[in-house]
């Protein structure tokens, strides 16, 4: 099955830094999702980008299907945007998401 | 708020008792899933319902029933669970005009099996 793979595991950021995190996908694929889990488990949907470029707000993702990796950029972070940050892929016949182990995300003030 | 709820938000069984979670969908969508959320794995995929009919279990034990009466609701149902049970349960929904749409996900059920 497609393997989906998620870097970094951890990341610390000092309140209004950037940053990008990384997920790559073994097999071609024609769904991608990005999600933000926050503290309570909710998943938030943040992109549907399956290619191309899309922006909404301080958040921006990249996905080069042709080279099976998606880019999540995240500026001036705010201690909100704390949480873990999932990538999912549409694996199975009926369009069920296989997810990476996230990003986990810690904003300081 | 993303037109998926779940309830209930919090269950605390023991090993013989018998529960039932639930999800609603208000958002037109007529494939629904369950996936679980447990502290060392990854989220996965437990169950698919498209137009109400199972198109998918993914080897998870008989202890796990799921139900779909109708495309808004979707049941799963607990019974003789393991500690190892214990996870976010969560549902998720789409409409079902092929693979590549959005899923939305409800804000879980967080069980613990004593």
């Amino acid at each position: 099955g497609i393997q989906v793979e998620q870097s970094p595991p951890d990341l610390i950021l000092q309140e209004g830094a950037n940053s990008t995190l990384r997920c790559n996908f073994s097999d071609s694929v024609n769904n991608l999702q990005w999600f933000h889990q926050n503290p309570w488990g909710q998943l938030i949907n943040l992109f549907y980008i399956p290619s191309g470029t899309k922006q909404n707000g301080r958040l921006s993702a990249t996905t080069v299907a042709t080279e099976r990796y998606s880019l999540l950029y995240i500026s001036s972070s705010q201690t909100t945007d704390s949480g873990v940050y999932f990538c999912a892929v549409a694996g199975g016949s009926q369009g069920n998401l296989i997810f990476g182990k996230g990003t986990k995300l810690s904003v300081k003030p | 708020e993303t037109g998926v709820t779940q309830t209930p938000r919090h269950l605390v069984m023991g090993m013989t008792n018998k529960k039932s979670l639930k999800c609603e969908q208000h958002l037109g969508h007529n494939a629904m899933y369950w996936y679980k959320q447990s502290a060392k794995k990854p989220l996965e995929l437990m169950f698919v319902y498209s137009l109400e009919e199972r198109v998918e279990n993914n080897s998870v034990p008989s202890r796990f029933s799921p139900e779909c009466p109708n495309s808004s609701h979707l049941f799963l149902h607990l019974h003789t669970l393991q500690p190892e049970d214990s996870a976010l349960y969560l549902c998720a929904s789409r409409p079902q005009r092929g693979r590549g749409e959005t899923q939305y996900f409800g804000p879980g059920t967080r069980l613990l099996v004593l």
